[in-house]
């Protein structure tokens, strides 16, 4: 079974600065997709970036880019220059591509985002 | 515009009384999907949809039931609610079950049984 692993329940970064989320999975697949979605106070889940595995080239949205190492299965994501507005709770996600239905969520990063 | 829309945002009822939390999306997406987030668990599955009148049980299905007699509609059932099911619950669609665009989630529904 996929399992995904964020090992980091909080986290916190001044603004302006850089912080780095990690997320490792578990996977004897090849092909697959991998998301980071944002969740603030509202609760709204709010795609931020994916990642296709076949690509390996990291993906990029703005202030937002991840660090992807398929052979360790890693999946970080980092955002630069951060902003008051980052602060959420951040869920790294796993999804088959070929086979099966289903999103595989982390447990979850909560970033503060210090003024 | 685009949107998955769930009813009601919050919700308190007494255990055993059955409820419906309604989800409809406007895309004309085949698969749909319930989730309950808890804290430091994540979002896990309780039921999904292929396409309509397709269903099948997620990761966590006891206690719930879901239909799929449109495409457009995907409830989730609660018929006999317990304080254990008290959670925020998600539904969320997308284009096909392997979308690589991944999901649209509607806001959330926090339940609260007593």
């Amino acid at each position: 079974a996929q399992t995904v692993t964020q090992s980091q329940p909080e986290m916190s970064v001044q603004e302006a600065e850089t912080v780095t989320l990690s997320c490792t999975y578990d996977t004897s697949e090849s092909d697959y997709y991998l998301f980071w979605y944002k969740q603030p106070p509202s609760r709204q889940m709010i795609l931020v970036i994916r990642q296709e595995a076949y690509k390996q080239q990291n993906a990029t949205e703005n202030r937002f880019s991840v660090n992807f190492q398929k052979a360790a299965k890693s999946f970080s994501l980092k955002i630069s220059d951060s902003q008051l507005g980052d602060a959420a709770m951040y869920f790294c996600a796993y999804r088959r591509g070929n086979t099966g239905n289903q999103f595989y969520f982390g447990t979850g990063t909560s970033l503060t985002v210090i003024p | 515009e685009a949107q998955v829309t769930q009813n009601p945002r919050y919700l308190i009822t007494v255990t055993g009384k059955k409820l419906t939390v309604t989800c409809s999306q406007n895309m004309n997406h085949e698969y749909m999907s319930w989730y309950r987030q808890d804290p430091g668990l994540g979002l896990r599955q309780i039921y999904y949809s292929m396409n309509v009148e397709v269903t099948d049980k997620g990761d966590v299905p006891e206690g719930y039931k879901v239909s799929r007699k449109e495409k457009r509609n995907f409830p989730l059932i609660l018929e006999s609610p317990s304080p254990n099911q008290t959670s925020l619950y998600f539904c969320a669609s997308s284009l096909r079950p392997r979308d690589p665009l991944g999901y649209t989630f509607g806001s959330g529904t926090r339940l609260t049984v007593v």
